[in-house]
């Protein structure tokens, strides 16, 4: 089976660092993308990591680790707008076809 | 460019009742998907297509149809609703692979069904 784990709910201040983790156990596996959603809203697209290591687009990077089944979203310099729900998701290869996890609930706080 | 737009917005069923939600995307993508979202859940693919005239199941597609007909609209047919199928109900497209590198997936505003 398709399965992403990540965590359900984090909080964290303005101007700070977050870190969402996602594992993930996938029959056949091509890249893990991260899509942002605000309350009420379509999921929207942040990154894609088809390779290991570290990608950067602007506040924002998503890194992979292949060999642990691993990846995790980094949010830098946090904004009040930056509350939302994260979610990571596993392209599967065909058809670019992406199992999603479960997502993560990130509060901003003052 | 509209994107990707969804009809309806909103409806409510009663048990029994069907309807078809209408997708359409105007950025000529191959791929389509319907996924439905359920409260403090991810998204799970309903049915897809990789082209006009095709359609394949996703993971959760008993009780759903599909078809596309035209390459820039994805249909998706409830024959019989029943309150499971109570759900925000997203559409999204995708271009074809290029380099592997990026595999971005557009979403639609979503349609909210209340089966009661």
């Amino acid at each position: 089976g398709q399965s992403l784990e990540q965590p359900s709910e984090v909080t964290a201040v303005e101007g700070a660092i977050v870190q969402i983790n996602c594992t993930y156990q996938t029959s056949g596996f091509y890249g893990l993308s991260w899509y942002q959603q605000h309350d009420g809203g379509a999921p929207t697209f942040l990154s894609y990591n088809a390779l290991d290591g570290l990608e950067e687009t602007g506040r924002f990077s998503s890194f992979l680790s292949r060999s642990d089944s691993y990846g995790y979203l980094l949010l830098q310099e946090l904004q009040m707008k930056d509350s939302a729900s994260y979610f990571c998701a596993a392209d599967t290869g065909t058809a670019s076809k992406l199992t999603f996890g479960t997502g993560t609930r990130l509060q901003v706080t003052l | 460019n509209a994107g990707v737009t969804q009809t309806p917005k909103f409806r409510v069923l009663k048990t029994g009742q069907s309807m078809t939600l209408l997708c359409a995307q105007d950025m000529n993508h191959e791929y389509m998907y319907w996924y439905r979202q359920d409260p403090g859940m991810g998204l799970r693919l309903i049915h897809y297509s990789v082209g006009e005239g095709t359609t394949a199941k996703g993971e959760v597609p008993d009780g759903y149809n599909v078809s596309r007909l035209k390459k820039q609209n994805f249909l998706l047919g409830l024959e019989s609703a029943a309150p499971s199928q109570t759900s925000v109900y997203f559409c999204a497209s995708s271009p074809l692979p290029s380099g592997g590198v990026n595999n971005e997936q557009f979403f639609g505003p979503g349609t909210r069904l209340t089966v009661l």
